[in-house]
């Protein structure tokens, strides 16, 4: 069985400061991981994804997220948040058979 | 570009009533999904199918039938609607399939089911 954790509920950052919303993952096999961004009234968007390669992965707007194997986990991160940056993110993990588990979510709030 | 297209956006039901949510994609993917968001549950898996003619059940099935009409459609049904079925329901399509490739997700449907 595979399961997501999303510890926080909300991360509160300063603008300008750095940040990081974390993630771990159980799943048998070679873990596949993602990241979401969900907006007011919206379906997700999807951020970057880590598959097979470099632990720290590039994505959209600026994120990044870093794979370790050893603490089982997927932390998204940003140099220097945005107010535009506020939303609700979501970790994903996907395992065999094509299925794709979802963490409780995020909400990431970025005063101004 | 439509991508993943979802009906209806909103619906009211009584309790025991029947109905079907439609999703449709025009991105050619294998895989579809559906899933459930309630505040504080983040997004649970009801079905997925992973390629045409397939269906298999994700965390919550209970209470849900799916159909994978043909490559493009999947619709999710509820048979006898319950109080708890309240939600905003999401449908995803993928085309590698979720374990390696992205979802692309539809704009939800509300369902209130009194």
């Amino acid at each position: 069985a595979q399961s997501v954790a999303q510890p926080e509920d909300q991360v509160n950052v300063a603008e300008g400061n750095p940040l990081t919303v974390k993630c771990t993952y159980s799943v048998s096999g070679n873990p596949y991981l993602f990241w979401y961004v969900q907006y007011p009234n919206r379906g997700l968007q999807f951020l970057l994804k880590y598959i097979t390669g470099d632990n720290l992965v590039k994505g959209s707007y600026g994120f990044e997220a870093e794979f370790n194997k050893s603490q089982t986990s997927f932390h998204l991160k940003k140099p220097s948040a945005l107010v535009s940056d506020s939303a609700l993110y979501f970790c994903a993990v996907g395992g065999s058979a094509s299925k794709i588990i979802f963490g409780s979510g995020t909400r990431l709030s970025i005063r101004p | 570009n439509a991508g993943v297209t979802q009906t209806p956006k909103f619906q009211v039901l009584k309790t025991g009533q029947s109905m079907t949510l439609q999703c449709a994609q025009d991105m050619n993917h294998n895989s579809m999904y559906w899933y459930r968001q309630d505040p504080g549950m983040g997004l649970r898996l009801i079905y997925y199918s992973a390629s045409e003619g397939t269906t298999d059940k994700g965390e919550v099935p209970n209470g849900y039938n799916v159909s994978r009409l043909n490559k493009r459609e999947f619709s999710l049904r509820l048979e006898s609607a319950a109080p708890s079925q309240t939600s905003v329901y999401f449908c995803a399509s993928s085309a590698l399939g979720g374990n390696t490739g992205e979802l692309f997700f539809g704009e939800g449907s509300r369902l209130t089911v009194l």
